[in-house]
């Protein structure tokens, strides 16, 4: 089954330890992406990555990073969590980048739900 | 601010009656717009998408209007079923295609069917 996933689902954490969010796809997708989930914001994009070894900053990169050494993981990591990293985080792929109509559809995993503390 | 909205909040319509989700933009530069819908506790399934040199575009029971006059988009949903309670957003991408990337996501509207 074509799927994007994401682990853990659910976390609850502390200020200042570090953690990492996997997400994989088995679609074969050079375009992946990581959002957070705000109440009254929206979906923002945190970081995204055109193929492997290429990723650049979205909107709201800052207390993030990623890495993309392989082409269907894309992880992401808070090096030092705060409290206002609280949210609801998904990760997204698609074959191509907002290509011709029809090709530009973003598959998002079922999301991760993080607390920092 | 946001440069993709939503008119209301929470739509509620019977069971079998056609919806229509609204969106306003505000950048007269985007090029390419998409309706998602996000069921609770999922994440966000792409519906839809238009370009900007389309008025319209149909799929399976849904349509997309994309008006470039007033930078309006809608979502209309024909013969809502249960399944179609979720919530519904636009986006858009200001960028064209080209330079830095980014969707810029609406708030979104939580559609409620009612029996």
């Amino acid at each position: 089954e074509a799927q994007v996933t994401q682990n853990p689902r659910y976390l609850i954490t502390v200020t200042g330890k570090k953690l990492t969010v996997t997400c994989s796809q088995n679609m074969n997708h050079e375009y992946m992406s990581w959002y957070r989930q705000d109440p009254g914001l929206g979906l923002r994009q945190i970081y995204y990555s055109m193929n492997v070894e290429v990723t650049d900053k979205g909107d709201v990169p800052e207390g993030y990073k990623v890495s993309r050494k392989e082409k269907r993981n894309f992880p992401l990591i808070l090096e030092s969590p705060s409290p206002n990293q609280t949210s609801l985080y998904f990760c997204a792929s698609s074959p191509v980048r907002f290509g011709r109509q029809g090709e530009g559809e973003q598959f998002f995993g079922p999301g991760t739900r993080l607390t920092v503390l | 601010g946001e440069s993709v909205g939503l008119h209301l909040p929470t739509l509620s319509v019977q069971e079998g009656d056609n919806s229509i989700i609204n969106c306003a933009y505000s950048n007269s530069a985007s090029d390419y717009f998409i309706w998602y819908k996000q069921e609770s506790g999922k994440g966000p399934q792409f519906i839809i998408d238009i370009r900007s040199n389309m008025d319209k575009r149909q799929g399976q029971r849904v349509t997309v209007l994309l008006n470039k006059t007033v930078k309006h988009l809608s979502l209309q949903i024909a013969a809502t079923q249960p399944g179609d309670s979720a919530v519904y957003f636009c986006a858009e991408n200001p960028n064209g295609g080209g330079g830095a990337d980014g969707l810029t996501f609406g708030k979104g509207t939580h559609l409620i069917i009612q029996p």
